[in-house]
């Protein structure tokens, strides 16, 4: 499977500031990559799909101004939540998608926890 | 929409025990795929199960997909510590964008 890495693995940051999240996938050229966020205690939901050279594709309800997705090579996607507020405090997860014989699997990176004060 | 219910939601259970997960739906899916994600840590792909019916093993855990191919389990053979964690199943969904749809998860706790 691919390896998928992130950075930061956690941020600390005021209310009102801007924050970026880097995904890389460091062994596999993935056209396709997902941003989730993650509650405590639930299951992932899905925020946007990163397209590499196009824009990404956000889930109903996710704020395309708030939450920027850039993917603009094969092996990086970002995800920047801007004017952060505490209620954007979560677990942020991506992932890269890789094609296994007929079918897509998907490989997460370690995710990224973000608190807002 | 596509919908996976996973059950149990919650199971804490004994060094030893056996237990069952359960992940079901109205939908057809091409494919599913279990995770185990520890706490502050990305899931990490345990299978992915593909044809109706098709049985799958991994030391102590078997997966089943339904011969439908709506619905999958779990299950884990005498449990132990280190298999806490949350299981989260996952479906590829018919739209064919690559997109997954997840379970609720099982928080799995397996006490010494």
């Amino acid at each position: 499977g691919a390896v998928v890495s992130q950075h930061p693995s956690w941020v600390i940051c005021k209310s009102g500031t801007s924050v970026k999240i880097e995904c890389r996938s460091l062994d596999f050229q993935a056209t396709t990559m997902f941003w989730y966020r993650q509650f405590p205690k639930q299951s992932l939901m899905l925020m946007a799909t990163s397209n590499e050279g196009s824009k990404a594709t956000y889930e109903q309800g996710v704020e395309k101004d708030k939450f920027l997705i850039n993917h603009a090579s094969l092996t990086l996607s970002t995800l920047t939540v801007t004017s952060a507020h505490p209620e954007d405090s979560s677990f942020y997860i991506c992932s890269v998608e890789g094609l296994a014989g007929s079918y897509n699997e998907q490989f997460f990176g370690p995710g990224t926890r973000l608190t807002v004060l | 929409t596509q919908l996976l219910e996973q059950s149990p939601q919650f199971l804490s259970i004994q060094e030893g025990e056996n237990l069952t997960v359960y992940c079901n739906s109205s939908s057809v899916f091409s494919s599913l795929q279990w995770y185990r994600q520890e706490p502050g840590e990305g899931p990490v792909l345990l299978v992915t199960v593909v044809t109706g019916g098709e049985v799958k093993k991994l030391k102590r855990l078997t997966f089943q997909f339904g011969d439908a191919r709506k619905d999958s389990s779990l299950h884990i053979t005498a449990a132990q510590p280190g298999d806490t964690g949350l299981y989260l199943c996952a479906g590829e969904g018919s739209s064919n964008t690559g997109k997954l749809i997840f379970g609720q998860g099982t928080t799995l706790q397996v006490k010494p």
